[in-house]
């Protein structure tokens, strides 16, 4: 079945510190791939996807490529700020009417000022 | 401005108490989800629903029940609460256009205490 692998956390970082949160994948198909943030004592929140290969998500200064040949993710933002503590999950969605996403663990990102 | 919303946000109830969490959506999203969110963070998929009258159960199994009598609306309900029961809430809903590629709208949570 589907499965979505996140590396493990937590991680902490400083502030303006290069970020990167790596995401795999496996899929029977070719699916659509998400990353959603998670703020203190919030829902989900979709912060960026890709639907099809090669596509690059972006927002809010985060970056995140759909690498076919590496079924891969991984999330990038070039400077962390303060703000951007969070817990982030990497999820993918078959193509289908009926599917479901599937996420991964979830991971902590803290940063210091 | 969130499209859905869930109710209450924080409930601290005793033990054997029967309790709905309220989730309803302003969208028109025929697929609703409830996760339950384990202390660790990772997801689970408890409940879900594909429109008016249907249900299913996820991929943990859970005691409580949901019911789908309106499009909006996808209650969930613990007849009997326990500690165990002690969790984060998550419903979420998406649209059937678009074959999966929209993602799920979230909602803000139900942080659920059983004393």
């Amino acid at each position: 079945g589907d499965s979505v692998t996140q590396m493990e956390g937590p991680v902490t970082l400083s502030e303006e510190a290069f970020l990167t949160i790596n995401c795999t994948y496996t899929a029977t198909g070719y699916p659509s791939l998400f990353w959603y943030v998670q703020y203190p004592g919030e829902g989900l929140q979709l912060l960026l996807k890709a639907t099809k290969a090669d596509d690059k998500g972006s927002n809010k200064g985060f970056e995140a490529t759909y690498r076919k040949e590496t079924t891969s993710f991984h999330l990038e933002k070039g400077s962390v700020q303060v703000s951007d503590s969070a817990v982030y999950f990497c999820a993918l969605s078959e193509n289908g009417a009926n599917s479901k996403l599937t996420f991964g663990k979830g991971i902590t990102l803290s940063v210091r000022p | 401005e969130a499209d859905i919303y869930q109710t209450p946000r924080y409930l601290v109830i005793g033990t054997g108490k029967k309790i709905t969490l309220e989730c309803s959506q302003t969208m028109g999203h025929d697929k609703m989800y409830w996760y339950q969110q384990d202390p660790g963070m990772e997801l689970h998929l408890i409940h879900y629903s594909y429109g008016v009258n249907s249900t299913e159960k996820g991929d943990l199994s859970s005691e409580s029940t949901v019911s789908r009598i309106r499009t909006e609306h996808f209650p969930l309900t613990l007849e009997s609460a326990r500690p165990s029961h002690t969790s984060q809430y998550l419903c979420a809903s998406s649209e059937s256009r678009g074959q999966g590629a929209r993602g799920y709208t979230f909602g803000s949570g139900t942080r659920l205490t059983v004393v």
